[in-house]
């Protein structure tokens, strides 16, 4: 499983967009990029996926470098319920379902 | 609510036990995933089972077993165990038809303290 590097943790203030970035350098041409977040004493939760376009959905953005060797996950309001450590995960397309977690990015959103 | 449950969601037990933990995928859900959170090792996938049939393993210790039944509940058996056991263990599910990805939901986990 291609490896991705990410900020150990972040901060942002309630309300302001958050811009949480992910370096995959080894990518390949088959692999989709993941976000996965963990609230507080819950499981984890998908946020979105993209394989080369950028990608939006009620939760966030997915922002993908032309060169695909780097990702930004992009909250556009933060709240304080998006307080949470977020995963960037890569899954090769037609690979194994498994789900290999980093160690993330914590985020901590101030009031 | 993610529509995965897990029961219990906490279990003490002392070391050299046997505990079984209980995963019921949303309905629906043919795939099922054993996932294990501990401080040192982070998330770490187990086991995963398709329809009854165990289609992928990870870093699943030798003491540490699982199936998933014709409803399609799942059943995570550790065994032997040991204080480096307690964790959290999470089922995730989702819908899987080859070659198309669909998210995983994950439960809210049961927490083991081995003491």
């Amino acid at each position: 499983d291609a490896k991705t590097t990410q900020p150990n943790s972040m901060e942002s203030n309630e309300e302001e967009p958050v811009h949480l970035p992910c370096n995959h350098s080894t990518i390949s041409g088959t692999d989709y990029i993941h976000w996965y977040r963990q609230l507080p004493s819950q499981g984890p939760e998908y946020v979105i996926h993209g394989l080369t376009s950028n990608v939006n959905n009620r939760m966030a953005s997915l922002a993908i470098a032309e060169d695909r060797k780097s990702s930004t996950l992009i909250l556009h309001r933060a709240t304080l319920r998006d307080a949470a450590v977020y995963y960037c995960i890569l899954r090769e397309k037609g690979g194994s379902e498994k789900l290999v977690f980093g160690k993330g990015t914590k985020l901590t959103v101030n009031p | 609510d993610s529509g995965v449950t897990q029961t219990p969601k906490h279990l003490i037990t002392a070391t050299g036990q046997r505990v079984t933990l209980r995963c019921s995928p949303r309905s629906g859900d043919l795939s099922v995933y054993w996932y294990q959170q501990s401080l040192d090792q982070g998330l770490q996938f187990l086991i995963q089972y398709y329809n009854g049939e165990e289609r992928a393993k990870g870093n699943i210790l030798e003491r540490f077993s699982a199936q998933q039944f014709p409803d399609l509940h799942s059943e995570l058996n550790l065994s032997s165990l040991e204080l480096g056991d307690s964790a959290l263990y999470f089922c995730a599910s989702s819908v899987e038809v080859t070659g198309v990805y669909y998210e995983q939901y994950f439960g809210p986990g049961t927490r083991l303290t081995v003491t």
